[in-house]
C-alpha cells in the first residue's frame, strides 16, 4: 500500500497567506514526520507528531494528526517567499520498523512576493 | 554541530562503472540510513544501519547494491556496474542512539549524492 500521499501536488500563493497542505495514509503509524525540500536540495526536518498526539506547533507551523482518519495537515501561516519549497510528510510504522519512513510525492509549494 | 554530510554532491558514472557514495552522520549518531529519490517521487527507503550491522536492507536492490557502516569512517553505499535506471538523488540520514535497541524517531537528512548514469 502507498503512504503518505500529499494534497495537493501544488500550491501557489502569495506572501502573507496562509498554506495548508494535507497527507493521508494507510496503515497503522508510530509517527508522522514532515520534511521541507528546495530544489535540487536535502530534506529539512520541520516537525515530528506522534500517533497519540492530535496537534502540534512549532513557530509559524501547525500541525495536526487525525488517526480516525489516516490524516495530517500541514498548516503555515504568514507565508514568506522563502517557504517556497516541496513538502513531504513521512510515516514511521507502528510495528517494529518504524525507522523506515514511507514519504509521498510532495507538495511544491511557491509563495510569491 | 555539522549535519549528515554527503560526498560527493554531485556523480557521473558510465554504465557499467562502481559508484561510491559516502555519508557521515551527525556527531553522537550511530543510525544511518540511505533513501533513494527518483525524479519527481518522494524517497524510498533503501537500507538501515548501525555500526557494523545491516539491520534492515529490505529496501535495496539485491543485485549490485551493498552498504556498510564499519566502525570508524563514513557508511558507504556501494552501486556495482551501474545503469542509466540508477539515476537517481540518493539521500542518507542519521538518528541518534539512546540505547541498545532504541533511537530517536527524528532521522536528519544530508544534502544528498545526485548520481547521473550516462
Amino acid at each position: 500500500s502507498q503512504q503518505g500521499e500529499e494534497d495537493p501536488q501544488a500550491l501557489s500563493i502569495q506572501e502573507g497567506e496562509n498554506a495548508t497542505m494535507n497527507c493521508s495514509y494507510k496503515t497503522s503509524i508510530n509517527n508522522l514526520q514532515w520534511y521541507r525540500q528546495n530544489s535540487g536540495r536535502g530534506l529539512v526536518h520541520l516537525i515530528l507528531i506522534r500517533s497519540n498526539e492530535r496537534e502540534k506547533h512549532s513557530g509559524r507551523l501547525r500541525v495536526t494528526l487525525d488517526t480516525s482518519k489516516k490524516s495530517s495537515s500541514l498548516l503555515i501561516t504568514a507565508s514568506r517567499a522563502a517557504d517556497t519549497a516541496s513538502y513531504f510528510c513521512a510515516t514511521g510504522d507502528s510495528g517494529g520498523s518504524n525507522y523506515k519512513l514511507t514519504f509521498g510525492k510532495g507538495t511544491l509549494l511557491t509563495v510569491n512576493p | 554541530n555539522a549535519g549528515v554530510m554527503q560526498n560527493p554532491r554531485h556523480l557521473v558514472r558510465r554504465r557499467g562503472q562502481e559508484a561510491r557514495l559516502r555519508c557521515s552522520p551527525m556527531k553522537g549518531h550511530s543510525h544511518v540510513y540511505w533513501y533513494r529519490q527518483l525524479p519527481e517521487e518522494g524517497l524510498k527507503f533503501m537500507v538501515y544501519l548501525q555500526k557494523e550491522n545491516i539491520i534492515d536492507e529490505s529496501g535495496m536492490p539485491k543485485e549490485r547494491f551493498s552498504a556498510e557502516f564499519p566502525k570508524e569512517g563514513p557508511s558507504i553505499l556501494r552501486i556495482q556496474q551501474v545503469v542509466r535506471g540508477d539515476s537517481a538523488a540518493y539521500f542518507c540520514a542519521s538518528s541518534l542512539d539512546l540505547g541498545p535497541i532504541s533511537h530517536t524517531d527524528t532521522q536528519y537528512f544530508g544534502p544528498g549524492t545526485r548520481l547521473t548514469v550516462l
